[in-house]
């Protein structure tokens, strides 16, 4: 079965440092990948994905991620962060399997704490 | 929002009862899932619907169960609860292999 890894739990960054997230899976075949964004007691909210194409992926709010085949990685980055950025972030990857389930597999989740 | 409806919104109730959460999809998605969120367990898939019938289970324990109807809106039973089962509850919904759009969650705490 496939699984997702998110490097870090807990992220502290100060207002204006730049962000990244990592996320690995385990899968070789073809997989879809997202990260969604959960702001203290909300809903998740997609913030970007990847299906096919260029593996450079622009989002929402200034946020991007990498898709690295090669490394199995879908790293999320951002270069100036903001204090309306604290949340938690979820990594997620879909994979096909026979008879049309496609759940999404989510990664334990990193809590970041943006600090002004 | 995110066009998926999910109800309620809180829940209290006892160990050993049994509780019903509702999920209405985005209009026009087939797919409902249900997963669990928990601080120890994270997100945790228990089941997916396509059009009515049961496309994958994840997690869910027996004491589980849950149904799409006609209307497309999905109901997730829980029963003989314990207190492990205190968790949100997400709904969400997506077209046909597309992303899934999540509702507001149903928050469950069993006393």
């Amino acid at each position: 079965a496939q699984s997702v890894s998110q490097h870090n739990h807990h992220v502290i960054l100060s207002e204006a440092a730049s962000l990244e997230l990592g996320c690995n899976y385990s899968y070789g075949g073809t997989v879809n990948l997202f990260w969604y964004v959960q702001y203290p007691g909300q809903h998740l909210q997609l913030l970007l994905k990847y299906f096919s194409g260029d593996p450079l992926v622009k989002g929402i709010k200034g946020f991007e991620a990498e898709f690295i085949k090669s490394k199995f990685s879908f790293n999320l980055r951002k270069p100036s962060v903001q204090w309306s950025d604290t949340a938690e972030y979820f990594c997620a990857v879909k994979v096909y399997s026979g008879g049309g389930a496609d759940g999404l597999t989510f990664g334990k989740g990193t809590h970041l704490i943006i600090q002004p | 929002d995110s066009g998926v409806t999910q109800t309620p919104k809180h829940l209290i109730t006892a160990t050993g009862q049994r509780v019903t959460l509702r999920c209405s999809p985005r209009s026009g998605d087939l797919s409902v899932y249900w997963y669990q969120q928990s601080l120890d367990q994270g997100l945790q898939f228990l089941i997916q619907y396509y059009n009515g019938e049961e496309r994958a289970k994840g997690n869910i324990l027996e004491r589980f169960s849950a149904q799409q109807f006609p209307d497309l809106h999905s109901e997730l039973n829980l029963s003989s609860l314990e207190l492990g089962d205190s968790a949100l509850y997400f709904c969400a919904s997506s077209l046909f292999r597309g992303e899934l759009f999540f509702g507001e969650g149903s928050r469950l705490t069993v006393l």
